[in-house]
């Protein structure tokens, strides 16, 4: 089976830096994606990892370690609007390529 | 291009009566989903189509059915709405089952007294 684990909430400051982990149990995955949904909103793609390492996309970035069955979605320069939820999900291997999410970090920047 | 459309945007039912959410894409995407959000809860796959003209159950496909009409269009029926069924209700696409990014619809807010 598949587990994703998350913070359920972090607050950090504007103009910070702010790292959201997601840890997993899974036999085997694809790759690890990460999904922003503002409140009432759709959730919107960031990111994707198949091999380890960082992968960067202008003031975010995300990481993985398969070894330490381990991700993180790394963001920069942190502005208001980044407030919104952020989701880790992986595709399982054998899984039929279907997403599993992750229950979802609640961001919220302050001024 | 709209992307993903969904409708309605907000649906209240009573229990037992029974309804379809529609959905729509226009970027020639093979592979489309629906999912549903709990408070609290991530999204969970409920069906999906890798393709026109095939549809599987994803992790909580009961008290639902899917259609794939065309290759544009996914549709979602409740055909005995339960209260345990009150949730947010997204549609996505994408390329293929193989594409790590899919597309999310604006959702549909359904509540069931």
């Amino acid at each position: 089976g598949q587990s994703l684990e998350q913070p359920s909430e972090v607050t950090a400051v504007e103009g910070a830096i702010v790292q959201i982990n997601c840890t997993y149990q899974t036999s085997g995955f694809y790759g690890l994606s990460w999904y922003q949904q503002h409140d009432g909103g759709a959730p919107t793609f960031l990111s994707y990892n198949a091999l380890d390492g960082l992968e960067e996309t202008g003031r975010f970035s995300s990481f993985l370690s398969r070894s330490d069955s381990y991700g993180y979605l790394l963001l920069q320069e942190l502005q208001m609007k980044d407030s919104a939820s952020y989701f880790c999900a992986v595709k399982p291997t054998g899984g039929g390529n279907k997403l599993t999410f992750g229950t979802g970090t609640q961001l919220k920047v302050e001024l | 291009n709209a992307g993903v459309t969904q409708t309605p945007k907000f649906q209240v039912l009573k229990t037992g009566q029974s309804m379809t959410l529609q959905c729509a894409q226009d970027m020639n995407h093979n592979s489309m989903y629906w999912y549903r959000q709990d408070p609290g809860m991530g999204l969970r796959l409920i069906y999906y189509s890798a393709s026109e003209g095939t549809t599987d159950k994803g992790e909580v496909p009961n008290g639902y059915n899917v259609s794939r009409l065309n290759k544009r269009e996914f549709s979602l029926r409740l055909e005995s709405a339960a209260p345990s069924q009150t949730s947010v209700y997204f549609c996505a696409s994408s390329a293929g089952l193989a594409d790590n990014e899919q597309f999310f619809g604006p959702g549909t807010r359904l509540t069931v007294l």
